[in-house]
């Protein structure tokens, strides 16, 4: 069974410092992609970055990064110079590509920044 | 705007009544994707078509729910004697053919009273 697991109900943060959105998963598939998406409170889910299980270096995109540690099953974003408008709820997601098409998600973070 | 549409943002009905949503993802993509996220949770998936083919249905689509994109395009969720359990923000996405991220619209919210 596949299962994303996001520890960090919510979080506050200083504007325009770093913050790390925790995310572990669990797959038996060898090859997966990982994802992570913002939704504000409008509710549209915004694609922010991915990381395929094979790809050698972290993604970046921006300022997000994704900490992709194989070995943990560990897929942590990374903001950085956080801003008022990041504040949010970020989702951790998987899909194994023997399932051409589900994508997992985790519970989610809430991540909130003061100015 | 060339992102996924979903209509109505909005729905309000009284429990017994069926409803009917609507889902256009971006035109190039062929694949189509309906979850359901209810309130403090992630989305979980509905539903899935490649073209006009439903591949896949998870175990939460109950005989109540049945979606269709009859011509490879839009698609429709349509709800039959909605229950307040149904309550929920409907969301559609959508992702090319070798394309990793899907692309999400901005829902449609339904309440069952």
């Amino acid at each position: 069974a596949q299962k994303i697991t996001q520890t960090q109900p919510g979080m506050f943060v200083q504007e325009k410092e770093a913050v790390t959105l925790d995310c572990t998963y669990d797959t038996s598939d060898p090859s997966y992609g990982l994802f992570w998406y913002k939704q504000p409170s409008s509710g549209e889910m915004i694609f922010l970055i991915y990381q395929g299980s094979y790809d050698q270096q972290n993604a970046t995109e921006g300022r997000y990064s994704l900490n992709f540690q194989k070995a943990r099953k560990s897929a942590n974003l990374v903001i950085s110079a956080s801003q008022l408008g990041d504040s949010a709820m970020y989702f951790c997601a998987m899909r194994a590509y023997s399932s051409a098409s589900k994508i997992i998600f985790g519970s989610g973070t809430r991540l909130s920044i003061r100015p | 705007d060339t992102g996924v549409s979903q209509n109505p943002r909005h729905k309000i009905t009284k429990r017994g009544q069926n409803v009917t949503f609507r889902c256009d993802p971006i035109s190039e993509h062929n694949r189509l994707y309906w979850y359901r996220q209810t309130l403090g949770q992630g989305p979980e998936f509905l539903t899935y078509f490649q073209n006009e083919a439903q591949l896949e249905k998870s175990r939460l689509l109950s005989d109540r729910f049945s979606a269709e994109r009859p011509k490879g395009s839009f698609s429709t969720l349509e709800i039959q004697r909605t229950e307040q359990g149904d309550s929920a923000m409907y969301l559609c996405a959508s992702s090319a053919d070798r394309g990793n991220e899907q692309y999400f619209g901005p829902g449609t919210r339904l309440t069952v009273t």
